[in-house]
């Protein structure tokens, strides 16, 4: 079993849509997840974090944790071509980040 | 204020010669993190660096991998000799907290054939 597991994607969604992106990870203990952004050649950007079960916003994005469901996610409304990129989850279970393989977004104009 | 920063971009070595990695991390970030991309998979953890300590070399795939930071500033990774699946890209990363909030710098990506 992966430590961290995202919707293979890649996905793709209009212009002004919601993107939903999702991620499962198997160590109960982990406490502290997050979303990086990646533009292709390009490193790895943090974009969001969250610790506590519920939601969280910053803009345009949502993060969401369940603890009990190891789940997490991200919400990007009011998709915009800039948002175009991969989307990677993360989560901190001992001090180091286990990455999932990523979710590959495309916004349509 | 300058980003993480590595060198080089891009390296293609043939198997069984040295390549040695470099990254600069963002000023007064005490921590200093190395991970790896191989072709398909996700990004691994290799290192963790508190100044000029290694805290953490769990990740490290085996001894043909070192990894030095003088005096707690910049950071090498050398790989020797060189193996064909050692081929993907390396990724420096530092915080000043022992966080999962990382600074990445754009990585090099190492080719050997």
């Amino acid at each position: 079993q992966k430590e961290v597991e995202q919707n293979s994607g890649p996905l793709s969604v209009p212009e002004g849509a919601i993107a939903s992106l999702n991620c499962t990870y198997s160590d109960r203990g982990s406490q502290s997840f997050f979303w990086y952004r990646q533009y292709s050649g390009k490193s790895p950007e943090l974009i969001m974090f969250i610790y506590s079960n519920g939601d969280k916003e910053d803009g345009r994005f949502t993060a969401q944790l369940n603890k009990a469901s190891q789940y997490v996610s991200l919400l990007i409304r009011d998709s915009q071509p800039s948002d175009s990129a991969t989307y990677l989850c993360a989560v901190n279970p001992h001090y180091k980040l286990s990455f999932g393989a990523g979710t590959t977004v495309t916004v349509r104009a | 204020e300058a980003g993480v920063t590595q060198f080089p971009s891009h390296s293609v070595i043939e198997k069984g010669q040295t390549v040695t990695l470099r990254c600069d991390p963002i000023s007064g970030h005490d921590n200093l993190y190395w991970y790896r991309r191989v072709m398909g998979k996700e990004i691994k953890f290799l290192l963790h660096f508190v100044k000029e300590s290694k805290q953490d070399e769990s990740g490290m795939p085996n001894n043909r991998f070192l990894a030095e930071r003088t005096g707690g500033t910049y950071s090498t990774l050398k790989v020797q000799p060189a193996e064909l699946e050692d081929s993907g890209v390396y990724f420096c990363a530092s915080s000043q907290g022992v966080t999962g909030e990382l600074f990445f710098g754009e990585g090099s990506r190492l080719t050997v054939l």
